[in-house]
């Protein structure tokens, strides 16, 4: 897996550019993706998932592509705004005997600039 | 507003105190989780539970111990916890395994 180091990845951008933020999965046999926002004093929150057999999905203002080859997930955001500012993370669901083991990668800090 | 509930939000408590943290939700989910997260450091997964059974505990020591009394509630029993067991403890819940997970907004331990 990921190793975790001291320093969380930050990536600076100003309002209304675009966002790319990238992360790099372990297992090759997780088959569920999913990218979350974790705002300072809260939990996690959802925003976008993607399943094995796709490899791009869109929401709103949203787009996770998926590239099984190098085990690469990336989360695109349109016109970041100031409250897209978080802690983002992607999570790979890897099966384990009948269940399964989610795993988050290290998280990666928007500064969104007004 | 977050629709898994946890409390306390703050527990400070000393190294021979025995307490517990509760998780509720009532979305229907027959799939909760209990993490640990750092400061600045992604969630661990501690514990999975489905239909109410544990189906994962990921080496987690016996000094913490999950409780599922039914398809709404979890929760974790702390005792002779050490310093560096303080963080954030999150539960979150899913329709399923391998859905995506409704997150609470954490319990903060502090271990003296």
């Amino acid at each position: 897996g990921e190793s975790v180091g001291l320093h969380l990845p930050t990536l600076s951008v100003q309002e209304g550019d675009n966002s790319i933020i990238n992360c790099a999965y372990s297992n090759s046999a997780s088959d569920y993706f999913i990218w979350y926002k974790q705002e300072s004093g809260k939990g996690p929150q959802f925003i976008i998932d993607i399943r094995s057999n796709m490899d791009k999905r869109q929401g709103q203002r949203v787009t996770v592509l998926l590239n099984k080859t190098v085990k690469h997930l990336s989360l695109q955001i349109a016109a970041t705004q100031p409250g897209d500012s978080a802690v983002y993370f992607c999570a790979e669901n890897r099966g384990s005997g009948g269940s399964y083991i989610p795993t988050f990668g290290r998280g990666t800090s928007l500064i969104v600039h007004p | 507003d977050t629709e898994v509930t946890q409390t306390p939000k703050h527990l400070v408590m000393g190294m021979t105190n025995k307490k517990s943290l509760k998780c509720e939700q009532h979305m229907g989910h027959r799939a909760m989780y209990w993490y640990k997260q750092k400061a600045k450091k992604p969630p661990e997964l501690m514990f999975v539970y489905s239909y109410e059974k544990l189906s994962i505990n990921e080496s987690v020591p016996s000094r913490f111990s999950p409780e599922c009394p039914n398809s709404s509630l979890l929760n974790l029993h702390l005792h002779a916890l050490q310093p560096e067991d303080s963080a954030l403890y999150l539960c979150a819940s899913s329709q399923d395994l391998n859905q995506p997970q409704h997150f609470g907004d954490g319990t903060r331990l502090s271990i003296l």
